[in-house]
């Protein structure tokens, strides 16, 4: 079945480092991936999306790349402010009748200090 | 943008009762609406698909005697959790799917709610 691995958390950074939260999967077919993001006391949020291998979804100064090859979809941000201190959970979606379901990683807390 | 409530925000139970947890989309029509569960440090879980006038569609290994979900209407979906037990103390998430956005890709529109934290004493 689908599974999403997501490198531990918690992490905590300084204003202005540079971010990469690791997100592996493991799924049939060519599945979409996603990143959400969950701040204090709200939803979960989607951050940024790709469909297909080799897609860069983009969003607030966040990237990842779908790479079919290493079957990743890292988490980037150059650099990272006190407002992005939230949970971050990757996920994917099944292929065909399944495409509606979300599989989701642990989540990775991160805290961003000044 | 879309906005998905969930009440109670917490709430904890004697082992044995049961407790109904509401998820409401509160400014769009929702056909579809997904709930899950979260234990700590873990992923969410998908337990059941709720589709507006029909029947929930249950993950294998979910109780749907247990956990029942009621969809009622286009804005409303619930689920109560009968006779309680420790166990089935854990974080519920429910998303709620826009109608007017789901042409295209089904994850078009797709909004998560806040969560209920459930304790079983």
């Amino acid at each position: 079945g689908n599974s999403v691995t997501q490198m531990e958390g918690p992490v905590t950074l300084s204003e202005e480092a540079f971010l990469t939260i690791n997100c592996t999967y493991t799924a049939t077919g060519y599945p979409s991936l996603f990143w959400y993001v969950q701040y204090p006391g709200e939803g979960l949020q989607l951050l940024l999306k790709a469909t297909k291998a080799d897609d860069k979804g983009s969003n607030k100064g966040f990237e990842a790349t779908y790479r079919k090859e290493t079957t990743s979809f890292h988490l980037e941000k150059g650099s990272v402010q006190v407002s992005d201190s939230a949970v971050y959970f990757c996920a994917l979606s099944g292929v065909g009748t399944s495409g509606s379901r979300l599989t989701f990683g642990e989540g990775t807390q991160l805290t961003v200090n000044p | 943008g879309a906005v998905v409530s969930q009440h109670p925000s917490w709430v904890i139970c004697k082992s044995g009762t049961s407790v109904k947890i509401e998820c409401r989309s509160l400014d769009f029509q929702a056909t579809t609406m997904f709930w899950y569960r979260q234990f700590p440090k873990q992923s969410l879980m998908l337990m059941a698909t709720s589709n507006e006038g029909s029947k929930a569609t249950y993950e294998q290994g979910v109780e749907k005697d247990k956990f029942l979900i009621n969809h009622a209407s286009l804005t409303l979906s619930t689920l109560t959790v009968t006779s309680a037990h420790p166990e089935d103390s854990s974080f519920y998430i429910c998303s709620a799917r826009d109608a007017s956005l789901s042409g295209g890709s089904p994850l078009r529109g797709q909004y998560f709610g806040p969560g209920t934290r459930l304790t079983v004493t």
